[in-house]
């Protein structure tokens, strides 16, 4: 079964701050893993993908199998950032279907 | 062009009613997907077209659940004897083959009183 963590439902850092969403996950196979962005009252999107390997808004996100982990970084948060996060997997081989975690709300203070 | 719709944006219901929940794909996305996203929670898979055949409908919860999607374009998520517990948003993507990025539509909120 593959499963999806982020252990922050909610995440809050001054405008400027460094900012880090984490993002678990257990796959017994290799995994594509993904970030996606809601902002209010917009559609989710996706953010980057680990295979891409390419900074987008600022945000960076490197995929490390030893520690199963897919954590979303950006050095300095900036208002517009706010939104929710989701972090997301794919099987290879194992359908097309995505598994989410349950989101991170990122609030970025003036 | 258009993304992906979803209508209606809004639907209240009744326990034990049927409803319908519409997608419109991108135009020449072969693949559809359906998810639900309960709140608080991250969407979580129902079923995948590709092209009019369901591929894969592992996560549809039961057999109250049923999706078409019969010209490979529109799909329906059908829903029979609406319970409480389906009180959600529905959401719908689609993506040009497989693998490929998945664009997601507004969803559908669904309550059931």
């Amino acid at each position: 079964a593959q499963r999806v963590t982020q252990p922050e439902k909610l995440l809050s850092v001054f405008k400027g701050a460094p900012v880090e969403l984490k993002c678990n996950y257990s796959y017994s196979g290799s995994p594509e893993l993904f970030w996606y962005v809601q902002y209010s009252r917009q559609r989710l999107q996706l953010l980057l993908r680990h295979i891409s390997r390419e900074s987008i808004k600022g945000f960076t996100a490197d995929l490390n199998k030893g520690e199963t982990s897919f954590h979303l970084k950006k050095p300095f948060a900036q208002e517009e950032d706010s939104a929710m996060y989701y972090c997301a997997l794919r099987g290879v081989g194992a359908g097309n279907m995505l598994t989410f975690g349950g989101g991170t709300r990122l609030m970025v203070k003036p | 062009g258009a993304g992906v719709s979803q209508t209606p944006s809004n639907k209240v219901t009744e326990k034990g009613k049927y409803v319908e929940l519409r997608c419109d794909p991108i135009s020449g996305h072969t693949a559809l997907y359906w998810y639900r996203q309960s709140l608080g929670q991250g969407p979580e898979f129902l079923i995948y077209f590709q092209g009019t055949g369901a591929a894969d409908d592992s996560g549809l919860p039961n057999d109250r659940f049923f999706a078409v999607r019969p010209e490979g374009s529109v799909s329906t998520l059908k829903i029979q004897r609406t319970e409480r517990g389906d009180s959600a948003v529905y959401l719908c993507a689609s993506s040009p083959g497989v693998p490929n990025e998945q664009f997601f539509g507004p969803g559908t909120r669904l309550t059931v009183l």
